[in-house]
């Protein structure tokens, strides 16, 4: 059974203070691994998709990496419209029916 | 650009009651998917669609129905709704080269 665990369950950062969120995943074979933000009362959006160890991703203040057993999300300098749910989620290549397994989610809120 | 339509947004209901949730997209994918969102379990999936005229289930699919009516549109029907199922609903919809999904806005639904 896939399973995708997420740390810290919230995380309160301060304007310019970088940190890092994990993913940590067991699954049968990865074909992917995806990272998505929620806005409250909205779905998710999806950020990025790793598919092998040692990828990197980068999109504005956000850089993701995947080695074999965990994802981190990198955030330089957050600022406060930063701050939403970090969902990672993966996708194994035996599950035909391409779902993907989620974590519960990182929130993440950063101060002015 | 609509994306992934979901209706109704909120809906209130009594033990027993049923309903049908709406999802349409524009985007011609293929696949289409309903998940249910609950507080520190994350996103947890309940049937999906590979393509039209199929369906399969997911992780939690007891109490659930669904209709794939063609490629835009995939319901999904409480036939006698419960207090359990009091939860956030969300469509998505991905194609099948493509792995990431683009999710609705979601229907928040409580069963009295």
């Amino acid at each position: 059974e896939d399973q995708v665990t997420q740390s810290p369950e919230a995380l309160r950062l301060q304007e310019g203070e970088s940190s890092s969120l994990n993913c940590s995943y067991t699954v049968s074979g990865l074909r992917g691994l995806f990272w998505y933000r929620q806005d409250p009362g909205k779905g998710p959006e999806f950020l990025f998709t790793l598919y092998s160890a040692g990828e990197e991703k980068e999109k504005e203040r956000l850089k993701a990496t995947l080695t074999k057993k965990e994802s981190f999300l990198h955030i330089t300098a957050p600022k406060p419209e930063d701050s939403a749910t970090y969902l990672c989620a993966v996708q194994a290549f035996d599950t035909g029916r391409r779902a993907l397994t989620f974590g519960s989610g990182t929130r993440l809120q950063v101060q002015p | 650009n609509a994306g992934v339509t979901q209706t109704p947004k909120f809906q209130v209901l009594k033990t027993g009651q049923s309903m049908t949730l709406q999802c349409a997209q524009d985007m011609n994918h293929n696949s289409m998917y309903w998940y249910r969102q609950d507080p520190g379990m994350g996103l947890r999936l309940i049937y999906y669609s590979a393509s039209e005229g199929t369906t399969d289930k997911g992780e939690v699919p007891n109490g659930y129905n669904v209709s794939r009516l063609n490629k835009r549109e995939f319901s999904l029907r409480l036939e006698s709704a419960a207090p359990s199922q009091t939860s956030v609903y969300f469509c998505a919809s991905s194609e099948n080269r493509d792995y990431g999904y683009t999710f609705g806005s979601g229907t928040r639904l409580t069963v009295v």
